[in-house]
């Protein structure tokens, strides 16, 4: 059963850049041609999907985050990473990674991790 | 990035049905059938309900259906139980190769 593990800073400070891994486990980021993806949810508010990436290296990012946001893919490591550049208290949030099922959907999904944004 | 419009909060009581609507634009729901439903219940992580607007995934309970008219999809719990008591979200896959989820829709039961 493929599992996804979000890792990384729990607190960064404003201005600072995010930066957050997600490790596949039970099978490889390089199978069959799917897209794995990173969404965020903010403390009592809905979901934003903030962009998704295939491991050839193809990115698809959210317009509103575009210009801060870059998604990269390790297959040695199969991992897949998110920076978010110049991070304000707006950014706090419950970071999700996932990867996209059969057709249009995010089927698999990890546990999430919060993110804090203060100084 | 155009937005999805859910109600915030809808309710029923054990046994009844109750539907989620979700509405785009002539755009995006209405021109795609790439519209998909998750389940959240509190501090846990969304999980895959409903599927390019009616396909279920396999061990999602045939009590969860989904439809589409026009530019509005909508979720469908019938038989309704207590452990259904979640957030849902719609979310559509754009034709610019990006997402976008709805504003999320609490259910209680009552």
């Amino acid at each position: 059963q493929l599992q996804l593990q979000e890792s990384g800073p729990g607190l960064v400070k404003p201005s600072e850049t995010l930066s957050l891994t997600c490790t596949v486990s039970g099978g490889s980021i390089r199978s069959s041609n799917y897209y794995w993806g990173w969404i965020r949810q903010p403390p009592g508010k809905g979901l934003e999907w903030i962009g998704s990436i295939h491991y050839s290296g193809s990115t698809y990012y959210n317009p509103s985050l575009k210009s801060r946001v870059t998604i990269s893919v390790d297959t040695s490591k199969n991992q897949f990473s998110l920076r978010l550049s110049s991070v304000t208290a707006a950014d706090t949030a419950v970071y999700y990674c996932a990867r996209r099922g059969d057709g249009y959907n995010w089927y698999y999904w990890g546990q999430g991790t919060l993110v804090t944004v203060s100084s | 990035q155009s937005a999805l419009t859910q109600p915030p909060s809808v309710s029923g009581s054990p046994g009844q049905s109750v539907t989620i609507s979700c509405t785009g634009t002539s755009s995006d729901v209405g021109n795609y059938n790439r519209v998909s439903w998750y389940q959240q219940p509190p501090g846990t992580a969304p999980k895959l309900m409903i599927y390019e607007v009616s396909n279920r995934p396999s061990g999602v309970p045939d009590r969860f259906s989904g439809s589409k008219s026009g530019n509005t999809a909508s979720l469908t719990i019938s038989g309704l139980q207590a452990e259904d008591e979640a957030d849902y979200y719609c979310s559509l896959y754009t034709g610019s190769s990006t997402w976008v989820f709805g504003g999320g829709t609490r259910l209680t039961v009552l």
